[in-house]
């Protein structure tokens, strides 16, 4: 069981919005900075924001991240068939002195 | 650009012992003043924490879930660090990936994962 707690399953049809979430505690998230990953089957892990609200580099602005206490959340617009996969949020704990990751959500285009 | 290239896929029996390896490049990368991490993915399953090293002075830190099931070194000389298993189990079979710890205490960088195989 993740310390930082995100849906299992989200879905949307093409062209919706859809927003995963992320929630954590004072220890991680109420206190540092979240990344967001996006995994493609058998890819690693495709970083697509970081500390909190940034898109990394080439990641279409369909894709953006909010931080607010010891919460986050992943909004997609225009959802389309390739945005298809599992996400994962990610932040440094500072009781574990180590990183946390949420479960992960398997987000599918309907 | 900073890399981490980890070594190739392992096909390894139960009780046999294993160590992977990560090394770092890149220009401008000191490897020595940066931590990296190691990350686990079983099959089918999310992204768990095991441990963190500083190649500076080799302070590590592990993940309790995961501390006395593996060791995590690092040689500075060559900009390595390890993940060594001295008993392995069928459990073990998973992707590794090591990553690198940057700004805001957050991985900047990750390597391409290791696939362990463990079967008799």
């Amino acid at each position: 069981q993740s310390v930082v707690t995100q849906p299992p399953s989200a879905s949307g049809t093409p062209g919706q919005r859809v927003t995963i979430s992320c929630s954590g505690s004072y220890s991680n998230i109420g206190s540092n900075s979240v990344n967001w990953y996006q995994q493609l089957p058998g890819t690693a892990p495709k970083l697509i924001i970081h500390i909190n609200n940034k898109r990394a580099s080439g990641v279409p602005d369909r894709f953006s991240g909010f931080k607010s206490g010891t919460s986050a959340s992943l909004a997609i617009s225009g959802l389309q068939s390739e945005d298809e996969a599992d996400y994962y949020c990610l932040a440094w704990d500072d009781s574990l002195n180590g990183w946390v990751f949420g479960g992960g959500t398997k987000l599918t285009v309907l | 650009e900073v890399q981490l290239v980890q070594s190739g896929a392992e096909v390894k029996k139960p009780g046999e012992s294993l160590k992977i390896s990560c090394v770092g490049s890149g220009t401008g990368y000191t490897f020595d003043n940066y931590w990296i991490g190691w990350v686990r993915q079983m099959p089918g399953k999310g992204l768990e924490w095991m441990g963190i090293i500083y190649p500076g002075d080799s302070d590590t830190r592990y993940n309790p879930s995961f501390e006395g099931q593996v060791t995590i070194s690092a040689d500075k000389s060559i900009k390595t660090a390890y993940l060594q298993w001295s008993s392995l189990r069928a459990s073990d079979s998973a992707i590794y990936y090591c990553l690198r710890r940057g700004w805001e205490l957050l991985p900047d960088s990750w390597g391409q994962g290791t696939l362990v195989t463990v079967s008799s």
